[in-house]
């Protein structure tokens, strides 16, 4: 078991660029969820994808902010565009098919825009 | 709204003793409530997850328990070690499949 894969694990960008960032889920695991995590607001759910589709964007912080899953083993979190307070460390994370499985977390990427 | 109150102080214990982590919630009643070890540059790794009708599980050296009347989980390390420092997040589900996290407490054992 591979475990979930981020990429790239650092990625610095100048304000106003795009910002593509990569997800591996474990295989079979049905849901997929991005968090990001600063200092000032711990672990916050961004969006969250059952069955490659999504189920809950709420905590999108705005239009900026766009999440794909084209298939049941990639998705991508896009930033477009990019400006410094979206620095922070972004994780995403995978779990089976039931209301309390546990997830589990890739090592993140950490995103520095200046 | 739903809250998450961990101990935003860091907890310094000396090795071999138990270290007492707490989990406080407010406006609402979740129906488990997992605990999770975040080590420095890495991804939160699953540990424990306690349902509301039990009091206490056990995992090896740790413990969680869950008092659903004073609306708290109390996470312990046994017979802790230096290995053990971390940072321990308290993570109840927020309706549908959604799952947040507390700001965490950091552990440090000194050996």
């Amino acid at each position: 078991d591979a475990g979930v894969i981020q990429s790239p694990r650092h990625e610095v960008t100048e304000m106003g660029q795009e910002v593509t960032l990569r997800c591996k889920p474990i295989s079979g695991h049905d849901y997929l969820f991005w968090y990001r995590q600063t200092m000032m607001r711990g672990l916050e759910l961004l969006i969250y994808f059952n069955n490659n589709v999504p189920i809950d964007d709420s905590g999108m912080p705005e239009d900026r902010f766009s999440a794909k899953m084209p298939n049941a083993s990639f998705s991508t979190l896009k930033i477009q565009p990019s400006e410094p307070r979206d620095s922070a460390v972004y994780f995403c994370a995978s779990s089976a098919g039931t209301g309390n499985s546990p997830l589990h977390f890739g090592n993140g990427t950490r995103l520095t825009v200046t | 709204s739903q809250k998450i109150e961990q101990n935003s102080e860091a907890l310094n214990i000396q090795e071999g003793k138990t270290a007492t982590l707490t989990c406080n919630y407010t406006n609402y009643s979740p129906a488990y409530l997992q605990w999770y070890r975040q080590d420095p540059g890495r991804g939160p790794v699953f540990l424990l997850l306690i349902r509301e009708n039990e009091k206490e599980k056990r995992k090896e050296r740790l413990k969680v328990t869950f008092d659903t009347t004073l609306k708290q989980s109390l996470f312990h390390i046994t017979a802790s070690q230096p290995a053990d420092s971390a940072t321990y997040l308290c993570a109840p589900p927020a309706g549908g499949f959604k799952t947040i996290f507390g700001a965490g407490t950091r552990l440090f054992v000194k050996a």
